[in-house]
């Protein structure tokens, strides 16, 4: 079973480049995040998708676009990468919100130059 | 708005030895709990949940925790650890969205 799976796992960006972060599961859930995890700090959600055809911000949304391309797939865009977007990135799913276990992928570590 | 608050950033044990995690939270509203872990490379798995019913929560690998409303408190624990706990730990709430702790990072020492 794949469940939630990140592309690229490694990235490496010099600053005001773009790049793209795609996940996709395979679950059939309804719910999607992103978050990302820096040290002493937890995960951060960036933005989330409550169902498909919408989304809505996190607590870190600056900097950040997504697209809920399809109930499957939930990417995350950098328009122009900066240092301080250095971090691991997470998407995670669930069935609905409230009491619905989040499901992870392995996490995307980009680098910003 | 609610907010999760890990009162230790790291926790080293001794193998064979207990640990306790602790974690308050912060809600208006009820909230649903989750403890998840994160081994080294790895995304976070789920340990245990509470939701409602008994204040008791059992998990995986031995782990358990306990809800305590009045001191809003959700503390992890287990009576002997490994050296495969050896992760980071991460205590959860839940509303429309989860809210994590910044996590403690356990080390079991031989």
């Amino acid at each position: 079973n794949a469940g939630v799976t990140q592309t690229p796992k490694f990235q490496v960006l010099k600053t005001g480049q773009s790049m793209t972060l795609q996940c996709a599961q395979d679950m059939n859930h309804n719910s999607m995040y992103w978050y990302r995890q820096d040290p002493g700090m937890g995960l951060r959600l960036i933005y989330y998708s409550a169902s498909e055809g919408t989304t809505d911000k996190g607590e870190v949304p600056n900097g950040y676009n997504v697209s809920r391309l399809n109930k499957r797939e939930f990417s995350l865009r950098l328009e122009s990468a900066a240092p301080s977007q250095t971090s691991v990135y997470f998407c995670a799913s669930r069935l609905t919100g409230g009491n619905g276990e989040l499901f992870f992928g392995e996490g995307s570590r980009l680098t910003v130059l | 708005a609610q907010s999760v608050t890990q009162l230790d950033s790291q926790v080293p044990v001794f193998e064979e030895a207990p640990v306790e995690l602790r974690c308050n939270y912060s809600s208006s509203v009820s909230v649903y709990l989750f403890w998840y872990v994160q081994y080294p490379n790895q995304g976070l798995q789920l340990l245990l949940k509470y939701l409602s019913g008994s204040t008791l929560v059992k998990g995986i690998n031995g782990f358990e925790a306990e809800f305590n409303k009045s001191q809003t408190s959700f503390h992890l624990r287990k009576p002997s650890v490994h050296i495969s706990d050896t992760a980071e730990y991460f205590c959860a709430a839940a509303g429309n969205k989860l809210t994590f702790g910044g996590g403690t990072r356990v080390l079991v020492k031989p």
